[in-house]
């Protein structure tokens, strides 16, 4: 069974960064491709960014209000992928999860974490 | 960017109804449409894939339709554990995917 963990979200003042982490197990993580989808308190679901697999030459793609701000990275040898939030605002609050999509040819989002939360606020 | 839309935002419906939803993108995405499940406080869950496809443990009362700009997700016969907001998203664009706004189903 493919298992996803999220950890690392909580609160910080606006300006300041914060490294959520997700672990994913139970499967080929090689090939799969890692995405940040997050949701705002009484908004609705958000991409933030992915990271493709090494193998499909690993590059990052980023929504426009985080581009510049969240980097994502991931260490096949542990099956980790991270996401970097600089110069946080107060709209980043939010549900973080992460989820996999499984391959290249397979542009869906499963499974899914649960999520970490974090709250960007003076 | 490619923009998605959902209608209608909300809906009330009975146990044992017949619900639609629609999605519609700003332009072709051929079937790169997917459907999600999500209920506060969990994980969303997948239902629909390449516009059509039943992701494998989900209920047959699921189905999705549709092909280039428009697309349907049906439930044919509402149960108490259907109730819950239903999110439609495009990955026809790689570097940038995104959702509908999201419909939330209540119960009339």
């Amino acid at each position: 069974e493919v298992q996803v963990v999220e950890s690392g979200g909580g609160l910080v003042k606006p300006g300041g960064s914060l490294r959520l982490s997700c672990a994913v197990s139970g499967f080929i993580f090689n090939s799969a491709w890692i995405n940040w989808v997050r949701q705002a308190p009484g908004k609705g679901l958000e991409w933030v960014g992915r990271i493709k697999s090494r193998n499909d030459d690993g590059t990052t793609d980023y929504a426009a209000p985080v581009k510049g701000r969240f980097t994502i990275s991931r260490d096949d040898s542990t099956g980790t992928v991270y996401l970097q939030m600089n110069a946080l605002i107060t709209e980043d609050t939010a549900v973080y999860y992460c989820t996999t999509e499984p391959a290249y040819d397979q542009n869906w989002f499963d499974p899914w974490g649960q999520g970490t939360p974090v709250t960007v606020s003076s | 960017d490619i923009q998605m839309t959902q209608s209608p935002s909300s809906l009330s419906a009975s146990v044992g109804d017949r619900v639609t939803i629609t999605c519609r993108a700003s332009r072709n995405i051929a079937r790169y449409l997917n459907w999600y499940q999500h209920k506060p406080g969990k994980a969303p869950n997948l239902l629909i894939y390449a516009a059509s496809n039943l992701q494998s443990g989900v209920p047959s009362r699921f189905s999705g339709s549709g092909s280039g700009t428009d697309f349907t997700l049906t439930i044919s016969s509402l149960r108490p554990e259907d109730f819950a907001t239903y999110y439609c998203q495009q990955t026809y664009s790689v570097s940038m995917y995104t959702f509908g706004q999201g419909t939330k189903l209540e119960i009339k």
